[in-house]
């Protein structure tokens, strides 16, 4: 397995600002992956963080809603932009690692709240 | 596009007693994972079933992929408090790399 970390790990916003989530991994990384999960559902994949080049969203997400960045292989940020009551939920990051692929391994997740 | 389906959505067991979750694609699966998510917790990995037909145990949990590769399983015998927690199934198409598509939850309430 490997230590994911996510900052931060909650955070209370205004409607129109824009919060700006990190995930570190401490392991070498082959996918990482950002998921929003609203209060007692399932989990829905936003992008696939890609290193060095722009995310692949799922459909119903954008870049401009949802900057992602990827610099190097452990590290990747997701910016919920422009925010609205909607956006209220917990944002994972999970990751595969290069000794364990094809299993997704989960950070702690942002709950995220939006007045 | 790709489904996965899970029931039931609520599972109220006694302690002691067995349950068991269902997982089914639309689409046939190239492997399906499970993951548990504690209450205020984030999802763990339990396993990952990836051959037809295959049979997976850990302690008292049994999983189990079908044979056309399109539903799983989750069995839980002798539930115990510990076992409270939603479980999600996630499937991985072959031409979706490591994307999962995760299926709705089943949420376990154990009464003591």
């Amino acid at each position: 397995s490997a230590v994911i970390s996510q900052k931060p790990s909650r955070d209370i916003c205004q409607r129109g600002t824009s919060l700006t989530i990190q995930c570190q991994v401490d392991s070498q990384v082959t996918m990482m992956f950002w998921y929003r999960q609203q209060p007692g559902q399932s989990l829905t994949l936003i992008a696939t963080a890609n290193q060095g080049s722009e995310a692949t969203y799922e459909s119903g997400f954008v870049i401009d809603k949802f900057p992602i960045s990827r610099p190097n292989l452990t590290f990747s940020t997701l910016t919920v932009s422009n925010m609205s009551p909607e956006d209220s939920s917990i944002y994972l990051c999970s990751v595969e690692l290069l000794a364990d692929p094809f299993t997704q391994y989960f950070g702690p997740g942002t709950r995220l709240t939006v007045l | 596009g790709q489904q996965v389906m899970q029931i039931p959505q609520y599972q109220h067991v006694q302690e002691g007693e067995d349950f068991t979750t269902y997982c089914n694609s639309s689409t046939t699966l190239s492997n399906i994972q499970w993951y548990k998510q504690r209450p205020g917790g984030h999802p763990v990995f339990l396993i990952q079933l990836v051959k037809s037909g295959e049979v997976k145990k850990q302690k008292r949990l049994t999983f189990q992929f079908g044979e056309a590769k399109k539903n799983s399983s989750l069995h839980i015998t002798a539930t115990q408090t510990t076992d409270v927690g939603t479980y999600f199934c996630a499937g991985s198409l072959t031409d979706s790399w490591g994307k999962l598509q995760f299926g709705a939850g089943t949420q376990v309430v154990v009464t003591p």
